[in-house]
C-alpha cells in the first residue's frame, strides 16, 4: 500500500495570505489527523476527521480549519496567515482512529511565512 | 494540566553503544503511550505502543518500559547504529476531553562513529 502523501511539500507564503494543505491518507484508512510541529512547542494536534466528520479538534484559532471529503482525502485551510504559522504541518491516518491502532504520518508540508 | 516531559533534550553516543531515554507523564486517565522515531525533514514514524497493562514492549533493538504507578517510560536501544540517528518523541494519549494526545518535545539523538 502507498503511504500517506502530502501536498505540496513545501510552501511560502506571505503574512495575510491564506493557505490549504492536502492530505491523502493510506487507502481503507478513514482517519485523517493534523499536526503542527514547531522547534519550540513541539507537535500540537490540529484536530481529527473520520468519515467526513470532525471528531476532536485541539486548541488552535478559528483562522484553522479542515475537512474530509468521502474518499477520506482531506485538506487543512489557515487563513489570514502570521508569522507564527511557520512550520512543519503533519497528517497522520489511522484505520478506525480508535487511538488503539497506529497512525502513519506522512512526510509533511513545511510552511514558510515571510 | 496534561503534560509530557522528556529527558534528555539530546544525546551523542558512539555507535555501537546502548542508551536510554526517558519520558515522565501527567496525563490523566491514562490510555496508551506511545513512542516515535522522526528522522530530520520526514513524518514520525512508530516504534511501540504500550497500554495500561504492558510493562515492557521490544520492536528489534528498540525496548519500551512501562511503569504506570509512576507514570514514568523509558526507551532503550541496543548496540545502537548511525540510522538511528533520529528525534524521538513521547506521546501519550487520554479518552478524555478535547485534546486526546499529549507530546513531549522528544529527545534528539545522534550517533557518532
Amino acid at each position: 500500500k502507498a503511504g500517506v502523501t502530502q501536498t505540496p511539500r513545501y510552501l511560502i507564503k506571505t503574512r495575510g495570505q491564506q493557505v490549504t494543505l492536502s492530505c491523502s491518507p493510506i487507502s481503507g484508512h478513514r482517519s485523517v489527523s493534523w499536526y503542527q510541529q514547531t522547534p519550540g512547542q513541539g507537535l500540537q494536534f490540529l484536530f481529527e476527521y473520520f468519515s467526513e466528520t470532525q471528531r476532536n479538534k485541539g486548541n488552535f484559532p478559528g483562522r484553522f480549519s479542515g475537512r474530509q471529503f468521502s474518499n477520506s482525502r482531506s485538506e487543512m485551510n489557515v487563513s489570514t496567515l502570521e508569522l507564527g504559522d511557520s512550520a512543519l504541518y503533519l497528517c497522520a491516518s489511522s484505520d478506525q482512529g480508535t487511538g488503539k491502532e497506529t497512525q502513519y504520518f506522512g512526510p509533511g508540508t513545511r510552511l514558510l511565512v515571510l | 494540566k496534561n503534560q509530557v516531559e522528556q529527558s534528555p533534550q539530546s544525546l551523542i553516543i558512539l555507535e555501537g553503544k546502548n542508551c536510554t531515554l526517558q519520558c515522565n507523564y501527567t496525563v490523566s486517565p491514562f490510555s496508551n503511550l506511545r513512542w516515535y522515531k522522526q528522522d530530520t525533514g520526514r513524518g514520525p514514524v512508530s516504534l511501540t505502543i504500550m497500554t495500561f497493562s504492558e510493562n515492557t514492549k521490544s520492536n528489534g533493538r528498540y525496548t519500551a518500559t512501562l511503569d504506570a504507578d509512576t507514570k514514568q517510560s523509558s526507551l532503550h536501544i541496543t548496540a545502537s547504529q548511525l540510522s538511528d540517528s533520529a528525534s524521538y518523541i513521547c506521546v501519550v494519549r487520554t479518552n478524555f476531553g478535547n485534546e486526546k494526545l499529549t507530546f513531549g518535545t522528544g529527545t534528539r539523538l545522534t550517533i557518532i562513529p
